[in-house]
Parts: structure tokens; sequence; C-alpha cells
């Protein structure tokens, strides 16, 4: 689905300092998710949108900043990153809460 | 709490072998699962949704209320079967998020 896209698809940063993750998509869903990928966990959700404006917790929302002024993006930000930010992140979203979510193809994040 | 459990990390059959991934949910209210597949280093893709009764790419999963499980099944598992697999639960009162399991990954040998 190129409808969602993710950029980076990799980064590398050091603790301590601000990383952006990209997410965007054109089918201009409702709601939208980051996740957060590691061994051991499966996903976890860090934080979603239901609407342009509209944020809130998922189940790991510390060290995480998130925005959406527009439909379409919902970037995620590491206000001061840490070693155990060191995952994959996935952007998701759909058109209604009852509907399936769409990945996006992830990003690479390490943090040294 | 709402919880999914896949018990399995890593599930190894051979070509032709039947497959079942196991899946079990803890959830109060009406579940709605899922099952998503990942192939190496790619994105989730939806595999089955539980109320859509289909079967994709041979693969079924029944909702089972009273063991609380959705348990995914092929009957002959192919090499391009290989990947990860995780089991979801929607819960509606959070945007719709998604709860995952820990993730299967499935080896399928030649």
């Amino acid at each position: 689905d190129a409808g969602i896209t993710q950029s980076p698809r990799y980064k590398i940063t050091e603790t301590g300092r601000q990383v952006t993750l990209m997410c965007h998509q054109t089918w201009s869903h409702s709601y939208m998710f980051w996740y957060r990928q590691d061994l051991g966990h499966g996903l976890r959700l860090i934080y979603y949108s239901a609407a342009a404006d509209i944020t809130d917790k998922g189940e790991v929302p510390d060290g995480y900043v998130v925005s959406r002024s527009k439909t379409e993006n919902f970037p995620l930000t590491l206000e001061s990153a840490t070693r155990s930010q060191t995952s994959v992140y996935f952007c998701a979203s759909s058109d209604w809460s009852n509907q399936p979510q769409h990945f996006g193809d992830g990003t690479r994040l390490s943090i040294l | 709490a709402q919880r999914v459990t896949q018990p399995e990390k890593l599930l190894s059959v051979f070509k032709g072998a039947p497959v079942e991934l196991k899946c079990n949910y803890s959830y109060s209210g009406s579940p709605e699962l899922f099952w998503y597949v990942q192939y190496s280093r790619q994105r989730l893709q939806l595999l089955l949704r539980h109320i859509s009764r289909e079967s994709i790419k041979g693969f079924t999963a029944d909702l089972n209320k009273g063991e609380t499980s959705f348990h995914l099944k092929k009957p002959f598992a192919q090499e391009e079967d290989s990947a990860m697999y995780y089991c979801a639960l929607r819960i509606y009162n959070q945007g719709g998020k998604l709860i995952f399991g820990q993730g299967t990954e499935l080896s399928v040998k030649p």
C-alpha cells in the first residue's frame, strides 16, 4: 500500500538528540497510530490520533511527543533520545476505528 | 486486562505439513481479532480478520470464545509462508488500537 509512507527508513543518532520520524498517508484516514516493534514484545502502541488536533497516549508514550496539525501527517518526536528507544517504528492508519489498520514500511532507529 | 498471547516464538515445519499458530486472548468485551503477517523486514500486512471469515493464501482462523482462542491454520505449508505472524485484538474505546501478541516466526523447510 503506497498510501502510507514513513521517513526516514533508517536512522542512526546519539543519545540526547532530538529525532523526528515522519508518517504521511494519502487516504485521508481519520485514525493514525504509532507503534514500536521490539523482540519479545511484538508491537506496542505509543500514541494514536482520532483526527487532526486530537491525540492520545497508548501503552508506552514516555519520551515521545506527537502532533497532528494536518490529517495526512502524524510525526513522532523523540525529544531526547535514549538507547532504550532503539527500535523499529511503524505508523498505521485506518478510516474508522472499526476498519483494519494499514501499516507503513517502518523506520529502523538506532540510538548509540 | 487486555492481553494477547502467542505461546510459540518459533514454529518450524516441513513443506506440505499442516500448520497451526496459536493465539489466546483476554478481553472482557466483544473481541475483534486479526492476524497480520510480516515478511522479512517488510511492513505488516493484514492476513485475516475474524469477522470476514475469509480464507487468505490458504490460511483460516476461527474465533473460539469459549477457549478465548483465534488459532491460525493452514493444511499444507509452503516455503513462501515463512514469515512473522502476529495475532492482534482490537480495543474500541481507545481509537480502535490493536493489542499485539509477541509474534510467532514460522519457518517452512523444503
